[in-house]
């Protein structure tokens, strides 16, 4: 078992440009999470996938973000036009039923936007 | 919307002794799982302990506890012996849904270990 990860673990990028961050679940997970933290806050809920399905989105996501799980293992969170805003880490985690319910999470990718 | 609320934004203690921090939650669900997390300096946010709401029994992981009071809807963490490497932020975080397991974070609380 080699945890979730994360992909890249940093980032910096200009105001405007799209970019991508990466998540491999654990590998029996069926359930993937992506959260977003400010410094100072804890973690705020972003959106979650039970297998391919994309089952809820935080209103947090603006039109700008977009979440995919093509074949229920991995995931990505686009990003276009990143605003200054978006500077923050996105976490992702992982769970499901067999494991307990215990949601796992990634070391995190850090976004910063100048 | 579910709330979380972390009372003591920071606390310290001296090592080898026990601290304990509070949470308290506000839910609709009656069953449902609570998490605390650490986060070191690192960022990555490591688990601590779990407990299930539908069990009475209180979780113990090693010095690890939890005081759990489902009526009161509070949760919270007692570490004995506190090491240095304790030192971190901890986040209370009960699930919102039964279904989606979706985590509902406190803004944590700064625990400092004195050596």
């Amino acid at each position: 078992d080699t945890g979730v990860s994360q992909d890249p673990r940093h980032k910096i990028t200009k105001r405007g440009q799209n970019v991508t961050f990466r998540c491999d679940p654990i590998s029996e997970h069926n359930r993937l999470y992506w959260y977003r933290q400010t410094l100072g806050q804890g973690p705020e809920f972003l959106t979650y996938f039970q297998n391919e399905a994309q089952l809820e989105k935080s209103r947090l996501l603006s039109d700008r973000f977009s979440a995919e799980r093509p074949k229920g293992s991995f995931s990505t969170l686009e990003i276009q036009r990143t605003e200054q805003g978006d500077s923050a880490m996105y976490l992702c985690a992982s769970s499901s039923a067999s494991s307990g319910n215990t949601i796992y999470f990634g070391e995190g990718s850090w976004l910063t936007v100048v | 919307a579910q709330t979380v609320t972390q009372s003591q934004p920071e606390m310290s203690v001296q090592e080898a002794e026990t601290v304990t921090l509070s949470c308290t939650y506000d839910t609709s669900e009656s069953d449902y799982y609570l998490f605390w997390y650490k986060q070191p300096p690192s960022r990555q946010m490591i688990l601590v302990i779990r407990q299930e709401a539908y069990k009475q029994q209180n979780a113990t992981e090693n010095r690890f506890s939890v005081n759990f009071q489902k009526a009161a809807k509070s949760f919270s963490l007692k570490i004995s012996d506190s090491q240095l490497g304790d030192a971190a932020m901890y986040f209370c975080a009960p699930t919102q849904e039964e279904g989606a397991q979706k985590l509902v974070f406190g803004q944590g609380t700064r625990l400092t270990i004195n050596p």
